[in-house]
């Protein structure tokens, strides 16, 4: 079974700070790893995902295989980075469905 | 290019009743997933159409069910609704093959 853990619900840091958003994950195979966001009344959106190797918005995460995680990590938080971040991952079924973690709501400070 | 719309924004309906939810894919798309969010929790994969036809489901009782139809659009019935379907429910779109699922904004259904 592919399960997803975020063990932190919220997170508050301030502006300027250093921000990593810890997610875990199980899978008997290679998954793929994505980080989802949802600002303020948005949709959610993906903001990465692992085999693209991007940085986006200043986010990046590593796959790390032998700890099974996917954290994400920004050196310098921003106001506006405050939203609801999922992690999710994908296995080798068919429909290529997401699983997703429970989330962890980001309160950047001023 | 439009993004994926989903219908209605919100629905109030009493335990036991049907429920309808449609969703429009994003253009180009012709793979449609839907998720089911509760309260404080991830979306939970309910089930994915592709070519008209269920192409996996999650861990959801048969009452769950849908249609995807030649234009890629698709609905989820929910019949003899209970107080736990209660929830956000998504609809994400995207191409077969390929792992990036677009998601629509989402039908609150609130069960009384």
């Amino acid at each position: 079974a592919q399960r997803v853990t975020q063990p932190e619900k919220l997170l508050s840091v301030f502006k300027g700070a250093p921000v990593e958003l810890k997610c875990n994950y199980s899978y008997s195979g290679s998954p793929e790893l994505f980080w989802y966001v949802q600002y303020s009344r948005q949709r959610l959106q993906l903001l990465l995902r692992h085999i693209s190797r991007e940085s986006i918005k200043g986010f990046t995460a590593d796959l790390n295989k032998g700890e099974t995680s996917f954290h994400l990590k920004k050196p310098f938080a921003q106001e506006e980075d405050s939203a609801m971040y999922y992690c999710a991952l994908t296995g080798s079924g068919s429909a290529r469905q997401l699983t997703f973690g429970s989330g962890t709501q980001l309160t950047v400070l001023p | 290019e439009t993004g994926v719309t989903q219908s209605p924004t919100h629905l109030i309906k009493t335990r036991g009743q049907q429920v309808t939810l449609r969703c429009s894919s994003q253009s180009g798309h012709n793979t449609v997933s839907w998720y089911q969010q509760a309260l404080g929790q991830g979306p939970q994969f309910i089930f994915q159409y592709y070519r008209e036809e269920e192409n996996g489901r999650g861990n959801f009782p048969p009452r769950f069910s849908g249609l995807q139809f030649p234009n890629y659009s698709s609905e989820l019935n929910v019949n003899a609704l209970e107080l736990d379907d209660s929830a956000l429910y998504l609809c994400a779109s995207s191409l077969q093959g390929v792992d990036t699922q677009y998601f629509g904004p989402g039908t609150r259904l609130t069960v009384l």
